[in-house]
Order: structure tokens, then sequence, then C-alpha cells
């Protein structure tokens, strides 16, 4: 089982800065196969990234993934106020279990 | 644009069980797959099984082994999520998501592209 660490636990920022969350695994992903979601109060995750790399539909261009192999990065270009959430990273590269990362929650500073 | 509709919330006793139903509406359900994955009060979000609707063929996380099972229902667009034995600490919010099937043989799938609104779940005495 692939086991997804994500860092910071939480980052604390203002709106206008760049954000960069990491999510490292314990093993390659396949085919760069790693997805990032957001996630808001009382509200069911968000596909923003697949593919590593890959904008969803409907996604700002202000999100961004890049990493290959073990280390991945997801980042923010300009915060919005919007922005501040949970994300997670999870990968499908493999068969189940499809597993998740522990989540880095992005606060306003 | 597909969108999962899962049941109301539910409280249920310790020991008892729980089935939690997601419906397709504006959508294709075959050849997906739906997943479950839940998320316990202030926690992350954990995957609990899964299946892929045309193949019928559930898959299961060894946590959940034993205690969970989850069906689909092809003519209905539905899929169902049965969790038993149930414990003060399956409080939850369930959700099924959907995602594309790479290849049913390897039993790999792509990122999951629609969420259900959640379920919670509580168990309590």
């Amino acid at each position: 089982e692939i086991v997804l660490t994500q860092s910071p636990g939480t980052l604390s920022l203002s709106p206008g800065e760049r954000a960069a969350l990491s999510c490292r695994a314990s093993q390659s992903v396949n085919s760069n196969y790693l997805a990032w979601y957001q996630q808001k109060p009382g509200q069911a995750p968000r596909l923003l990234i697949f593919g590593a790399s890959s904008r969803a539909t409907g996604i700002p261009d202000r999100f961004s993934g890049s990493g290959s192999g073990t280390d991945f990065t997801l980042t923010i270009s300009r915060l919005e106020p919007e922005d501040f959430a949970v994300y997670y990273c999870q990968q499908y590269g493999t068969s189940p279990p499809y597993s998740f990362g522990q989540g880095t929650k992005l606060e306003i500073k | 644009q597909v969108q999962l509709v899962q049941s109301g919330a539910e409280v249920k006793k310790p020991g008892s069980s729980v089935k939690v139903s997601c419906k397709a509406s504006g959508g294709s359900f075959s050849s997906y797959a739906i997943s479950w994955v839940r998320q316990a009060p202030g926690l992350g979000l954990e995957w609990m099984g899964g299946i892929m609707t045309v193949f019928g063929a559930p898959n299961y996380a060894q946590k959940f082994q034993g205690r969970v099972t989850i069906t689909a229902d092809e003519s209905t667009n539905t899929a169902y999520m049965e969790l038993s034995g149930l414990r003060s600490d399956d409080t939850a919010v369930y959700y099924c998501a959907r995602a594309s099937i790479r290849s049913p043989i390897m039993v790999t799938i792509d990122y999951f592209d629609s969420w259900g609104q959640g379920t919670l779940v509580t168990v309590s005495s």
C-alpha cells in the first residue's frame, strides 16, 4: 500500500501570497497518477488536479501541480480568499487501496 | 454533468448496521467505478472500498473487510454501502465518488471526478 505524507500540516499565508503544498509517496506513483482535491467546511472534496499536473474543468490557472515519482507539489500562485481550505493528495496508480494524504490546512494569516 | 445524490443522515445504535445509497443522475452510471470514502469529525479522507459497476465486483480496504458490503444496481443507477457492527468510531460523513475505470483486470481506476454531498452517520447509544 502506498502511503502519502503531506506537509506542512497547516500553512498560514495572506491573500496574494504564493502557496506550495507537498505530497510525498512511500513508493513511486505509477505514471504520475496523482490527484489533488480541495475541501471546504461542510462540503465534499472537489477535484483540482489529476495526472499530477492537469487542471480539472473550471479550475483557475493560479492552481498548478508538478512533480513525479515520489514527490509532488500543488502550487497556488496568488492566494484568493476562497482558496483557504484543506487540500488532499490521492494516488490512483495501483490497484486498491487508493490512498489519500492526511491533508494540509491552508489558513489565513 | 453527472450528479451523485446520497441518502439522508442516519443515527444508529452500536452493533447495528447502516445502508447508505448513492444515486447518479444526469449522466451514465455504467462503465464507471463508485467508491466510498469516509471522513470522521475533524479528520481526513479514508477510502473504504468500491465497485466497478458494469463488472459488479467490489473491492474493500483491509480495515473494513468483513464489515462493509458495496453493491450497485445499474437499472436504477444507484450504489449502496452497508456497514455492519457499528461502533462509536464509525461516526463520520460517508461520501460516494465516481471514477472512470482504467483496467477492470488490474482493478485500477482514475481520479474521483464527481462526489456525492455526503451522508452523516452518527453511532450513539
